[in-house]
């Protein structure tokens, strides 16, 4: 089955600085690969979505890059703010409606 | 609009009895998809519903069954809790089969089950 590896341990940045959250998953590449955030006890919330034949995707401060042949996407938040600070998910789908999670990076932006 | 609404927020069980959980789908949207979230995980899919039969499941028990509503609303069933049911209900509406596939999925704010 599909396994999506995100970074367990919590990344702690400096406001002002990026941020780089990276998800690898095994197996074939899905259809979309999308990021949400979370926050503790909510439900989580959806950022970016970028599908197989695309390598890159901005909005705003955010940035997702995917790379099939090395089956990793990369996400990236400029200029991070404390307000940036909740679990970030990498998500999976292959058109078939069913969201495969990963655990979730937890990132910490300390003044 | 309302977003996707769950109820209740919080409820305690006895282990063996049984459970059911609400979701009312963003305003538009005719699929609803359930997740399991156990502390430190991502969601686990549970089931999908959309025409108020269910499209896919994901790898979990008979004990867990849902209904949809014709106003698109839906119902998470949960019979005989174990300890290890306990963890965070996430209900997530979307267009499903009848919109484009590359949308987004709205999540509600969930429903956190403990069972003692």
């Amino acid at each position: 089955s599909q396994k999506i590896e995100q970074n367990s341990e919590a990344l702690n940045i400096q406001e002002g600085k990026t941020a780089t959250l990276t998800c690898n998953y095994t197996n074939y590449s899905p259809a979309y690969l999308q990021w949400y955030r979370q926050d503790p006890g909510r439900g989580p919330v959806f950022l970016l979505l970028i599908r197989e034949n695309e390598k890159e995707k901005r909005k705003e401060r955010l940035k997702v890059t995917f790379d099939t042949t090395l089956k990793q996407s990369l996400f990236h938040i400029t200029a991070s703010q404390p307000a940036d600070s909740a679990t970030y998910l990498c998500v999976l789908s292959y058109n078939t409606d069913k969201l495969i999670f990963g655990t979730g990076t937890r990132l910490q932006v300390f003044p | 609009d309302a977003g996707v609404t769950q109820s209740p927020t919080h409820l305690i069980k006895t282990r063996g009895q049984q459970v059911t959980l609400r979701c009312s789908p963003k305003s538009g949207h005719d699929t609803v998809s359930w997740y399991q979230q156990a502390l430190g995980q991502g969601p686990q899919f549970i089931f999908q519903y959309y025409e108020e039969e269910e499209r896919q499941r994901g790898n979990f028990p008979d004990r867990f069954s849902g209904h949809q509503f014709p106003n698109y609303s839906s119902e998470l069933n949960v019979n005989a809790l174990l300890l290890g049911d306990s963890a965070l209900y996430l209900c997530a509406s979307s267009t499903g089969p009848s919109g484009p596939p590359d949308t987004e999925a709205f999540f509600g704010q969930g429903t956190r089950l403990t069972v003692v």
